[in-house]
């Protein structure tokens, strides 16, 4: 079993949807990441959360530390949102390693 | 400034050829590191410097030699490489310590003829 699990591995939705990607982790952590990854390209930190909620822009991430849960969600939902999005965490297998999940494709359709 | 550069964006290498990856930031951090991610897959550590040392090896083949010259400046060296280690080879820098968000640079996509 993954230390960080994602669902869903893929997700296609409308124009305007509302979209929730989980990630779910085993072990303590010190700080869970978010990060966007366009097709072919570098990856983008979003977030880095160790309590409660952060919101830029339309994007939003929780985080529960008892329940050891976090969940990226985009509101207004726009095709430019379509990428790769990873859940990390940090502090699990040392100071400066982060242990990645699997991703979450997005693709949001006109 | 809040960029990691890189550079070669691409690059096609032979197998008995030597290349290197460079990266570069100026957002004073100490912590850099060196990262390779295959199509559809996470990326997956190769090493990490803090304050210049190699502090992270994650039993890297010794194919790829990394080097630290100043506290801004990441190198990989590339040596008699084969056909898998064709991938995305991504670099990031960031404070040292557990809770500190990792920059990332868009990388050098690397194919291995």
């Amino acid at each position: 079993k993954n230390e960080v699990e994602q669902s869903p591995q893929n997700l296609t939705a409308q124009e305007g949807e509302f979209i929730t990607i989980n990630c779910s982790y085993s072990v303590g952590i010190s700080a869970l990441h978010w990060l966007q990854q366009h097709p072919g390209g570098g990856i983008v930190s979003l977030f880095m959360l160790s309590s409660g909620k952060k919101k830029h822009g339309r994007l939003i991430a929780t985080i529960n530390i008892q329940e050891k849960h976090s969940s990226l969600h985009i509101t207004a939902s726009h095709p430019r949102d379509s990428a790769v999005y990873i859940c990390a965490v940090g502090g699990v297998q040392g100071a400066q390693k982060l242990v990645f999940g699997q991703g979450t494709r997005l693709t949001i359709n006109p | 400034d809040t960029e990691v550069t890189q550079t070669p964006k691409h690059l096609v290498m032979g197998m008995t050829n030597k290349k290197s990856l460079k990266c570069e930031q100026h957002m004073g951090h100490r912590a850099m590191y060196w990262y390779k991610q295959k199509a559809k897959k996470p990326p997956e550590l190769m090493f990490v410097y803090s304050y210049e040392k190699l502090s992270i090896n994650e039993s890297v083949p010794s194919r790829f030699s990394p080097e630290c010259p100043n506290s801004s400046l990441l190198n990989l060296h590339l040596h008699a490489l084969q056909p898998e280690d064709s991938a995305l080879y991504l670099c990031a820098s960031s404070q040292v310590g557990e809770r500190n968000e990792q920059f990332f640079g868009p990388g050098t996509r690397l194919t291995v003829l």
